[in-house]
């Protein structure tokens, strides 16, 4: 079976830093592309970031963008999302979710596999 | 990018069928064949419905189905049940800087 179990998150206060976590078990970690994406309390769906397979291509969305910085270690099938500058904006449950094999970008969206999500709240 | 335009809200009886738009433009929902689907439940993780516009994931009913025509592509559910009460939320890849884009979200009410 497929699970995906996030963890790190926090209060923290604006500017500050946090790095998520997502542990994957029940199939082949490094033949998969990941991604993150969030929802604000009562909001909808925001895509924030992917990696591939290999770590060889990394994509963001403009929201985000040099801000955070999303890695994973296929050794200890986890990835990871290193947030920096945070802003009351980035409050929200950051779910981890399952991309199709390879690239990020094959087959679109296709988010197959997700997580239970992290909570991330930036407020002072 | 702006998020892809669903309606707030879609009702219908049960064993009704009803139709979810998803409006975008040729740049992300009209350009290309990568519309996904998923559905969420209060306190719930999303579930993949539909990808790729029209394909049903392994195990998703076929009381649900996906098309596409110009810059909308649309969620059809069939045979309505008390628990396809849900958020409905679509996606898709775009050409912009921010490669995936998601709808408003729409929630079904089943009568």
């Amino acid at each position: 079976e497929v699970q995906l179990v996030e963890s790190g998150g926090d209060l923290v206060q604006p500017g500050r830093s946090l790095r998520l976590s997502c542990t994957a078990s029940g199939f082949i970690f490094d033949d998969y592309a990941m991604h993150w994406v969030r929802q604000a309390p009562g909001k909808g769906l925001e895509w924030v970031s992917a990696i591939s397979w290999n770590s060889g291509s990394i994509a963001y969305a403009d929201s985000v963008k040099g801000r955070f910085s999303i890695s994973r270690d296929n050794a200890k099938n986890s990835l990871h999302l290193q947030m920096n500058s945070l802003r009351p904006e980035d409050t929200a449950l950051y779910y981890c979710a399952r991309g199709p094999p390879g690239d990020w970008d094959n087959e679109g969206p296709n988010f197959d596999h997700w997580g239970q999500g992290t909570l991330v709240t930036v407020s002072s | 990018q702006s998020a892809l335009t669903q309606p707030a809200s879609v009702s219908g009886s049960p064993g009704q069928s009803i139709t979810i738009s998803c409006t975008g433009t040729n740049s992300d929902v009209g350009g290309y064949n990568y519309v996904s689907w998923y559905q969420q439940h209060p306190g719930k993780a999303p579930k993949l419905m539909i990808f790729a516009v029209t394909n049903r994931p392994s195990g998703v009913s076929n009381r649900f189905s996906g098309s596409k025509s110009g810059n909308t592509a649309s969620l059809t559910i069939s045979g309505l049940q008390a628990e396809d009460e849900a958020d409905y939320y679509c996606s898709s890849y775009t050409s912009t800087t921010t490669p995936y884009v998601f709808g408003t979200g729409t929630k079904v009410t089943v009568l």
